[in-house]
Order: C-alpha cells, then sequence, then structure tokens
C-alpha cells in the first residue's frame, strides 16, 4: 500500500526550513528518500533501516520513527537547489527482499 | 561504475499502437530490475520488478507486460495502448536494503 505524503507542496524563501512527512498503515522495514528534479530521473538521497535511526548529510537529515511507521525529512536552511519533488518509498518486512512503494511526492519550490 | 540506459527518450504512438520500450544496465550482474511510472497526481507508481532472468512480478494489472530476456535487460511491452498509458517511464536497478539507481526516462504520449 502506498504510503502517504505531506504536505502535497510546499513554497519557501531561501534559508528557510522544512518538514516533508511520510507514514504508513503497514509496518515497515525501510524508508528511502529521493528527490527528483523537473524532467530528470529520481535520485537518491537515504535509507533509513529499523531501528528509529536519524540520518543525514549536509543540511537534509531524516527520522524514523517504526513504532509509528513514519519518516521525516528534514531540510534546514534551504537552498535554491533543494527545489523539485521528494518522494518517500518504504519497504515492508514481507518485501524486503523486492520492491520499493513510493509516495505522491512533496513538491518543494524554493523561492529566492 | 554502474550505469542504466533507457530508449527511446521520447515517444508519441496513437492509441491502440504497440509499444516497446528497453532498458539495459552495464557495470552490474544479476540486478533487481524495476519499472515504474509517473503520471499526474499519481508519483512514482510501480509497474513491474524483477529478481532474474525470466522472472516478472507484476504490480498494478493493466495492458502493459514485461520480459527480461538476458541478465541485464529488461523490456516494457504493450500490444494496444490506451490513453491513460500516457507517462514518464522510469527504469530501475538496484537492491533495496540500499539505493536505487533509476534510467533517464522515456517520455510517452498516447494520442
Amino acid at each position: 500500500q502506498q504510503p502517504v505524503q505531506s504536505p502535497q507542496a510546499v513554497i519557501l524563501r531561501e534559508g528557510e526550513d522544512a518538514v516533508i512527512n511520510c507514514s504508513s498503515s503497514k509496518a515497515l522495514y525501510s524508508v528511502h528518500w529521493y528527490r527528483q528534479k523537473h524532467g530528470e530521473a529520481p535520485v537518491f538521497l537515504m535509507i533509513l533501516l529499523k531501528g528509529g535511526e536519524q540520518k543525514g548529510h549536509d543540511k537534509i537529515s531524516a527520522s524514523f520513527n517504526e513504532k509509528k511507521q513514519q519518516s521525516s525529512l528534514y531540510l534546514t536552511a534551504s537552498q535554491l537547489s533543494y527545489s523539485g519533488t521528494y518522494f518517500c518509498g518504504t519497504v515492508t518486512p514481507m518485501n524486503r527482499d523486492d520492491k520499493i512503494i513510493f509516495g505522491k511526492g512533496t513538491r518543494l519550490h524554493i523561492l529566492p | 561504475s554502474q550505469t542504466i540506459h533507457q530508449w527511446p527518450a521520447t515517444l508519441v504512438q496513437p492509441v491502440g499502437s504497440p509499444l516497446s520500450l528497453e532498458c539495459t544496465v552495464e557495470g552490474t550482474s544479476n540486478p533487481n530490475l524495476y519499472w515504474y511510472r509517473q503520471a499526474a497526481g499519481r508519483g512514482l507508481q510501480l509497474l513491474f520488478y524483477s529478481v532474474g532472468i525470466g522472472q516478472i512480478s507484476s504490480e498494478v494489472p493493466q495492458n502493459l507486460s514485461a520480459s527480461r530476456p538476458q541478465d541485464r535487460q529488461f523490456i516494457l511491452s504493450s500490444k494496444k495502448l490506451l490513453l491513460s498509458d500516457s507517462g514518464f517511464y522510469l527504469c530501475a536497478w538496484g537492491d533495496i536494503s540500499y539505493e536505487q539507481y533509476f534510467g533517464p526516462g522515456t517520455r510517452l504520449t498516447v494520442t
């Protein structure tokens, strides 16, 4: 079942922070985050495995709450290059050898 | 290094015509391969995936089919296209425990 992302879209000014949420109705083995620029292929950001860990690089980080079956992506001091559509993808314990199911995406637009 | 190719990049086809999209991967062996479609408001919809030659799993029943005739080749086909088949088709490979690598995609418009 497809994870639910919120918000669907957000507009920020450069330097502001954003949080994108991803929730699942099923227990999760892992959560993946990707960013897609218009007309391009999605690019991997990070993966979070069950265990409630938080990961990040540069000013983009994410958390994974296994009990709540939720993940959040944090973008701090946003840059123009952060604009794009962000997808979370979930892997359930039963599917963990095969496939990722992606949400509908969150469109992020950064204004100068 | 690994590379994934898709062709054609753009395609305009009339309703009822056949379809064949090809995806090939270089630099890895026995990859898991995936076909996704992006249509307005639907996000990244998983269509098919394959964990080996001749092994195809279908996620969404529709008029599309997939085949994997060789280890690093994945083909998406249709005998008769529908208007609703329009979209951006992405092939990907990877281990779901790490990262999926997406190809450049094929933009299909059915008229």
